[in-house]
């Protein structure tokens, strides 16, 4: 059965503390591995997609790299503005293109 | 362009009462999933399509149908509402192609609260 486990599930930083967040999956053959945003009262909003253990791909001050077992998602120098909660999915090659979703991670920015 | 709309954005049911969730997208996108979110649960798939016409089970199907007579709108419907259906509802779509760019394009919710 797929499993994805996201770690901590909140986290507080202060303005410009880096830090990195956990995504651990075991699926059956990944097909994709993403990461969302979510603010409070409103849909998940799309960040990034990974395939293969090895890649990574950043958008501003957030990283994401993957492993054949986990995914981080690293916070470089954060603000109050990246407050939100940190979704990560799995994507298996048999599941119909559903994903598979963590329960997140909901991290504080204080100034 | 709007994306993912759903409608109505909240909802308050009695016990056994039955209602449609409409979800509509503009983007051509192929497949739709319905999800729900629970304090502590997560998203979990309820129902989805990879074509008009066409419905699958996900991991919580139980007390749920859809339809997918159109490609553009995904009907998610209640027949006798519990207590245990109050949550978040979330529509989303994709397509094959552009998941690697784009992601799954999700609507801003419903809140339904059943009493």
């Amino acid at each position: 059965e797929d499993q994805v486990t996201q770690s901590p599930e909140a986290l507080r930083l202060q303005e410009g503390e880096s830090s990195s967040l956990n995504c651990s999956y075991t699926v059956s053959g990944l097909r994709g591995l993403f990461w969302y945003r979510q603010d409070p009262g409103k849909g998940p909003e799309f960040l990034f997609t990974l395939y293969s253990a090895g890649e990574e791909k950043e958008k501003e001050r957030l990283k994401a790299t993957l492993t054949k077992k986990e995914s981080f998602l690293h916070i470089t120098a954060p603000k109050p503005e990246d407050s939100a909660t940190y979704l990560c999915a799995v994507q298996a090659r048999n599941s119909g293109y559903a994903l598979n979703f963590g329960k997140g991670t909901s991290l504080l920015v204080t100034p | 362009n709007a994306g993912v709309t759903q409608t109505p954005k909240f909802r308050v049911l009695k016990t056994g009462q039955s209602m449609t969730l409409l979800c509509a997208q503009d983007m051509n996108h192929e497949y739709m999933y319905w999800y729900r979110q629970d304090p502590g649960m997560g998203l979990r798939l309820i129902h989805y399509s990879v074509g008009e016409g066409t419905t699958a089970k996900g991991e919580v199907p139980d007390g749920y149908n859809v339809s997918r007579l159109k490609k553009q709108n995904f009907l998610l419907g209640l027949e006798s509402a519990a207590p245990s259906q109050t949550s978040v509802y979330f529509c989303a779509s994709s397509t094959l192609t552009g998941t690697a760019n784009y992601g799954y394009t999700f609507g801003s919710g419903t809140r339904l609260t059943v009493v």
